[in-house]
């Protein structure tokens, strides 16, 4: 099993609408979870990070976090044809190391 | 200059070739990081520094070395590559404390012919 999944996708969206993005990861004691944009040929960018359970907001993201289902999810709503990108989420497990553990992303198409 | 920086941003080379990747934070950072991203894979772990000092070495192979002068500075040199070391070779710092957000430099796209 690997370590983080996540749908490769593409995922195919209409202008305007809500894109789901999710991810699951299988080591129980992860704690922190972020969400990085890539656009093609392009370095990662964090857009969002969240540490305890529910739902966390900034602007138009909203990432949701579940540990006791090992779920997380990254909501865009009002996407915008600038929001296609792959996703990835990555875990850190609690060693020391503090190094990032990447899922595959998923592709993100959104139509114009 | 700000955030993390990496130079060159494209580098071809031969398998006989000796370069080295450099990377630099303007963060204020601790921590330092290595990462491979190949074709169709995830983004792979290569090193770790913290404080200078080398915390991890993800198994990879001795033709990749990396050098840590300081917190703000981290090269990687490159000796007698291979054709699949072909890849995107990303840097990216982290802060102290409880958050362990890291941010990543642009890349270095190496190609080995």
């Amino acid at each position: 099993q690997k370590e983080v999944e996540q749908n490769s996708g593409p995922l195919s969206v209409p202008e305007g609408a809500i894109a789901s993005l999710n991810c699951t990861y299988s080591d129980r004691v992860s704690q922190s979870f972020f969400w990085y944009r890539q656009y093609s040929g392009k370095s990662p960018e964090l857009i969002m990070s969240i540490y305890s359970n529910g739902d966390k907001e900034d602007g138009r993201f909203t990432a949701q976090l579940n540990k006791a289902s090992q779920y997380v999810s990254l909501l865009i709503r009002d996407s915008q044809p600038s929001d296609s990108a792959t996703y990835l989420c990555a875990v850190i497990i609690p060693t020391g190391r503090r190094a990032l553990t990447f899922g595959s992303g998923t592709r993100l198409q959104v139509q114009p | 200059e700000t955030g993390v920086t990496q130079t060159p941003r494209h580098l071809v080379m031969g398998m006989t070739n000796k370069k080295s990747l450099k990377c630099e934070q303007h963060l204020g950072h601790n921590a330092m990081y290595w990462y491979k991203q190949s074709a169709k894979k995830p983004l792979e772990l290569m090193f770790v520094y913290n404080f200078k000092e080398q915390t991890e070495n993800n198994s990879v192979p001795s033709r990749f070395s990396p050098e840590c002068p300081n917190s703000s500075h981290l090269f990687l040199h490159l000796h007698t590559l291979q054709p699949e070391d072909s890849a995107l070779y990303l840097c990216a710092s982290r802060g102290g404390g409880d958050y362990n957000e890291q941010f990543f430099g642009p890349g270095t796209r190496l190609t080995v012919l």
